[in-house]
């Protein structure tokens, strides 16, 4: 079965700072997946990616399959970031339904 | 489109009693996912259903039963509540193309059994 770790559990940064969360995964994937927790408990998709490097806005997705390692970076970090980031990895072996990581909390303080 | 719906929001159910968690989606998604999660571990999955009519299980299902008679609606059945089976519970669904699997979640249902 994959495990999937995420680093840091937990994470509070000043706005404006550059944040990175980590994550990586045991078993050679389909997809890796970063999800958006926030307070109220909703949960979205930020990125589905397979390889290299994915943009929208602030939010930059990289991974490096050789390394089963992924990063998550938020430029110039606001307190609206403020949520669980939670990654997931889908593999042919499970059917491509996706395995997830207990996720990260970022608290952004202004 | 509403997209994944969920009712009810918030339950508590007495040690025993039995309820059904629904979740409804209207983008003709042909999967849906039933997840609980629990405070510090990530989403398990409890069942799915790849269409209407078949559904397998997950991870965590002992405890739980589903049903998919239509595409649209994917209830989950708690028959006698115990309180390990108090969670967060996330319906979601997907159009599966190939390998990527891009999942849309409900807004959840917070179930404490007493």
């Amino acid at each position: 079965k994959n495990e999937v770790e995420q680093s840091p559990q937990n994470l509070t940064a000043q706005e404006g700072e550059f944040i990175t969360i980590n994550c990586s995964y045991s078993v050679g994937i389909s997809a890796l997946h970063w999800l958006q927790q926030h307070p109220g408990g909703g949960i979205v998709s930020l990125f589905m990616l397979s390889s290299g490097k994915k943009k929208h806005g602030r939010l930059i997705a990289t991974i490096n399959i050789q390394e089963k390692h992924s990063s998550l970076h938020i430029t110039a970090s606001h307190p609206r970031d403020s949520a669980v980031y939670i990654c997931a990895v889908s593999y042919m072996e499970y059917g491509n339904k996706l395995v997830f990581g207990a996720g990260t909390i970022l608290r952004v303080k202004s | 489109n509403a997209g994944v719906t969920q009712t009810p929001k918030f339950r508590i159910l007495k040690i025993g009693q039995s309820m059904t968690l629904q979740c409804t989606q209207d983008m003709n998604h042909n999967y849906m996912y039933w997840y609980r999660q629990d405070p510090g571990m990530g989403l398990k999955l409890i069942y799915y259903s790849v269409g209407a009519g078949i559904t397998d299980k997950g991870e965590v299902p002992n405890g739980y039963n589903v049903s998919r008679s239509t595409t649209e609606d994917f209830p989950l059945r708690l028959e006698l509540a115990a309180p390990s089976q108090t969670s967060v519970y996330f319906c979601a669904s997907s159009f599966k193309r190939g390998m990527y699997n891009e999942q849309f979640f409900g807004p959840g249902t917070r179930l404490t059994v007493l």
